[in-house]
């Protein structure tokens, strides 16, 4: 079982609608939740992060977490061509020794057409 | 504000040839330091992580070294390549106590 599961994609969406894209974690201790925008041919961007349960809004994006069902998504609402990139989910181990590791999933590619 | 420096952006060698990438962190003191490496169409493989000068951990046994000569410097080496060494290779710093790392903006290795 991988640790940090994403859906590849594509995932197609209209502009102006609503992305959805989801992340699945198999480590029942991790507590801290990131997403990365990565554009091709670019590094990766931390746009949202997460730490407790439920929902946290910054502009268009919300991350919603549930520790429960060991589930983050991100909602990416008003959809633009310029959103259309590869989201990466990462992931805290609940141990990494003091080394603040992430763990990456192999991240979802947006699609947003006009 | 921080920032991050990866050169070169873009490197072709041949197999067999040494290998040398240097990332280093302005506008902080003290910070983790990541290499990672993202074959084509693949997510992100942690290498190398340094919480502080000479000290490196190894994530994964291969042909590629790291060293951290200063506070805000980190390079990562090999004596030489394998085709398998191809890659983008992203060097990522973090502060102390957080999870959160920013990214510089990568090396694309091509080994012929």
């Amino acid at each position: 079982q991988k640790e940090v599961e994403q859906n590849s994609g594509p995932l197609s969406v209209p502009e102006g609608a609503i992305a959805s894209l989801n992340c699945t974690y198999s480590d029942r201790g991790s507590q801290s939740f990131f997403w990365y925008r990565q554009y091709s041919g670019k590094s990766p961007e931390l746009i949202m992060f997460i730490y407790s349960n439920g929902d946290k809004e910054d502009g268009r994006f919300t991350a919603q977490l549930n520790k429960a069902s060991q589930y983050v998504s991100l909602l990416i609402r008003d959809s633009q061509p310029s959103d259309s990139a590869t989201y990466l989910c990462a992931v805290n181990p609940s141990f990494s020794g003091g080394y603040n590791k992430l763990i990456f999933g192999a991240g979802t590619r947006l699609a947003v057409h006009p | 504000s921080q920032t991050i420096h990866q050169w070169p952006a873009t490197l072709v060698q041949p197999v067999g040839s040494p290998l040398s990438l240097e990332c280093t962190v302005e506008g902080t003191s003290n910070p983790n330091l990541y290499w990672y490496r993202q074959a084509a169409g693949r997510g992100l493989q942690l290498l190398f992580y340094s919480v502080g000068i000479g000290q490196i951990s190894s994530e994964v046994p291969q042909n590629l070294s790291a060293s951290r000569p200063q506070d805000r410097q980190f390079i990562l080496s090999s004596k030489k390549l394998l085709l398998s060494d191809s890659g983008f290779y992203l060097c990522a710093w973090g502060r102390q106590g957080a999870y959160e790392q920013y990214f510089g903006p990568g090396t694309r290795l091509t080994v012929t």
